[in-house]
């Protein structure tokens, strides 16, 4: 367990449904973000949240809204997705996201199918 | 453009064996490089460097970077069938959104 907790674990949606992740890290940390890992590809960042503020949208499709009510709450509501949309989506947390540097720590993601 | 390079894609070794894992880099503005180690679902946190030249150690696991051939690479010695995973190689730049470039892993794959 790395501290960040991630509901749903699996997640299958129709492409008009609405639907939402939830992120929670009980570690103290500053920032949060949103990875999309999709099969054969990198790792890749979506979203970055900073003292609840996003400091980073990594040109994500607008289906996809982030939410930081705190620094201890991440969620991303999904609405009108693509099949191509499926993937896991890993939320992570680090002390900061400032001048420092500092480890990310992962939550065990949600494999989201679009069908 | 950030970017970060890892072989081989994949490795299958037998119990024992001692693997070097690879991974180069290009980036603007270096701060730290990071390894993960993934084997169901959440990377876990493997080792951060920031200084060129200096190990970190954790058991059976080493990792070290060299700044001047913009690389690193992390050694496994006398591997273990749970040390199967992706090996994550990361890099984080120095702007101010603690943004990590990712590649594409290593699957690491040991035998007994």
């Amino acid at each position: 367990e790395t501290g960040v907790t991630q509901t749903p674990r699996h997640l299958v949606m129709g492409m008009t449904n609405k639907k939402s992740l939830k992120c929670e890290q009980h570690l103290g940390h500053n920032a949060m973000y949103w990875y999309k890992q999709s099969a054969k590809k990198p790792l890749e960042l979506m979203f970055v949240y900073n003292f609840k503020e996003q400091t980073e949208n990594n040109s994500v499709p607008s289906r996809f809204s982030p939410e930081c009510p705190n620094s201890s709450h991440l969620f991303l509501h999904l609405h009108t997705l693509q099949p191509e949309d499926s993937a896991l989506y890993l939320c992570a947390s680090s002390q900061g996201a400032g001048l420092g540097a500092y480890e990310q720590y992962f939550g065990p993601g949600t494999r989201l199918t679009v069908t | 453009e950030d970017k970060v390079v890892q072989s081989p894609l994949s490795l299958v070794v037998h119990e024992g064996d001692t693997v070097t894992l690879n991974c180069s880099y290009e980036v603007t503005n270096f701060r730290s490089l990071l390894w993960y180690k993934q084997e169901k679902k959440a990377p876990t946190f493997l080792f951060m460097l920031t200084s060129s030249g200096i190990e970190k150690k954790s058991g059976r696991l080493s990792s070290i970077l060299d700044k001047k051939e913009l690389s690193s690479i992390l050694n496994i010695t006398a591997t273990q069938t749970g040390d199967s995973a992706i090996y994550l190689c990361a890099l984080s730049s120095t702007s101010n959104t603690g943004k990590l470039i990712f590649g594409q892993g290593t699957t690491l794959q040991v035998k007994p």
